[in-house]
């Protein structure tokens, strides 16, 4: 069955550091990963989704399907990064998303 | 205003009752999804339905149902068979060529006591 793992419950960084938040997962199939994130009092949205190799807001994520690995990175943390963030992958059989704990992510000033 | 709309935002319900949430949206979206989210465990998949008139369990049904009689609309009863059914409650929907870019709703908490 397929899973989702983000082993930090709390990410903290001051503004300007690196941030990482990863997520590992476990799939038999061709693993199609996002990650989404909630912003306080807003609806979880769709972040990014790793088959459009794109950088939304400043953060990236690169499948590593040896590490079976799709961490989310952003070289230089802003205040309004302080979210919820889920990593979430695609079951293709069900075409229903499979989410991971969540990781909050808090930037101080 | 386009989206999907979850009502009540919060609900009370004694143990033993049947309660059913609402969800609607006016997207014209095919796919409907049922999530719970309990701290620390994310978000679990209890029900989903690709299309009207037909819908499939998830990972976490058991002591829930679910009707999709129309499209905009996927009601979710959490029976009295629910063994822990205090929760955060999240309904989503997407359309069938995108099923990846879920949009969810505000979501509904009920406590059951």
């Amino acid at each position: 069955a397929q899973r989702v793992t983000q082993p930090e419950k709390l990410l903290s960084v001051f503004k300007g550091a690196p941030v990482e938040l990863k997520c590992n997962y476990s799939y038999s199939g061709s693993p199609e990963l996002f990650w989404y994130v909630q912003y306080s009092r807003q609806r979880l949205q769709l972040l990014l989704r790793h088959i459009s190799r794109e950088s939304i807001k400043g953060f990236t994520a690169d499948l590593n399907k040896g590490e079976t690995s799709f961490h989310l990175k952003k070289p230089f943390a802003q205040e309004e990064d302080s979210a919820m963030y889920y990593c979430a992958l695609m079951d293709t059989g069900r075409r229903a998303l499979t989410f991971g704990s969540g990781t909050r992510l808090q930037v101080q000033p | 205003d386009g989206g999907i709309t979850q009502s009540p935002k919060y609900l009370f319900r004694k143990e033993g009752q049947n309660v059913t949430l609402s969800c609607e949206q006016n997207l014209n979206h095919d796919a409907m999804y049922w999530y719970r989210q309990d701290p620390g465990q994310g978000l679990r998949l209890i029900y989903y339905s690709q299309i009207v008139n037909d819908f499939q369990k998830g990972d976490i049904a058991e002591g829930y149902s679910v009707s999709r009689e129309k499209k905009e609309s996927f009601p979710l009863t959490v029976t009295s068979a629910q063994k822990n059914p205090t929760a955060f409650y999240l309904c989503a929907s997407s359309i069938n060529r995108d099923r990846e870019k879920a949009f969810f709703g505000q979501g509904t908490r009920l406590t059951v006591v």
